[in-house]
């Protein structure tokens, strides 16, 4: 099983651009997350979803928008991208309420 | 509001000391508590998981504890090793089963 895949792994953004962040993960797992971790801080929930298309926002959710139409994919766009969502940024899965698995993170630079 | 805080923000010891990494949560209504190890640039890898029934787990040098009353968690890393040098972030999941991360400790072993 290769898990939580993110893609891409690397990404500059210029002000006002959009883009999709993608995670695939292969563990049939039900639930799906998106976090964002800023240096030295812990992570933060932007989305996360309990199944295909059923979404709900977490801490931060604005400025971010996600889908969930599979089981296996849970993308997350941001559109207009401001310097305040510099960040990197982490998917994971579970089964259920339980122990989650992250993927290797995705590092966004908006300029 | 569920509240994760981890201290002290960093430590460093020399290799082979037993030592005791802290996570204190504002809530004692939670559902789990997870607790991860970060590496430089990377992603988390999942060490432990505690059900709130539970009291501690284990897993080699590794002993993690719950105590809700108080609540705090600790996580006990015996006679460490230059390789055990990394992040180490605690979760709890709280009342609406979302992850409430703390900033993390930092830690060196030093050989």
């Amino acid at each position: 099983n290769a898990g939580v895949t993110q893609t891409p792994k690397f990404r500059i953004l210029k002000i006002g651009q959009s883009m999709t962040l993608q995670c695939t993960q292969d563990m049939n797992h039900n639930y799906m997350y998106w976090y964002r971790q800023d240096p030295g801080m812990g992570l933060k929930l932007i989305y996360y979803s309990v199944g295909a298309g059923i979404t709900d926002k977490g801490e931060v959710p604005n400025g971010y928008n996600v889908s969930r139409s599979t089981t296996e994919d849970f993308p997350l766009r941001l559109e207009l991208a401001a310097p305040s969502q510099t960040s990197v940024y982490f998917c994971a899965s579970s089964p259920g309420r339980t122990e989650q698995f992250f993927g290797p993170g995705t590092r966004l630079t908006v300029l | 509001k569920q509240e994760v805080t981890q201290i002290p923000a960093a430590l460093s010891v020399p290799e082979g000391e037993n030592l005791v990494l802290n996570c204190s949560f504002t809530d004692s209504a939670i559902y789990n508590l997870q607790w991860f190890r970060q590496d430089p640039g990377k992603g988390l890898t999942s060490l432990l998981l505690i059900q709130s029934s539970q009291r501690e787990q284990t897993s080699g040098r590794l002993n993690a504890s719950l105590d809700k009353s108080s609540g705090r968690s600790t996580l006990y890393i015996a006679a460490s090793q230059p390789g055990d040098s990394a992040t180490y972030l605690c979760a709890g999941m709280d009342s609406s089963y979302k992850l409430i991360f703390g900033s993390g400790t930092r830690l060196l072993v030093r050989p």
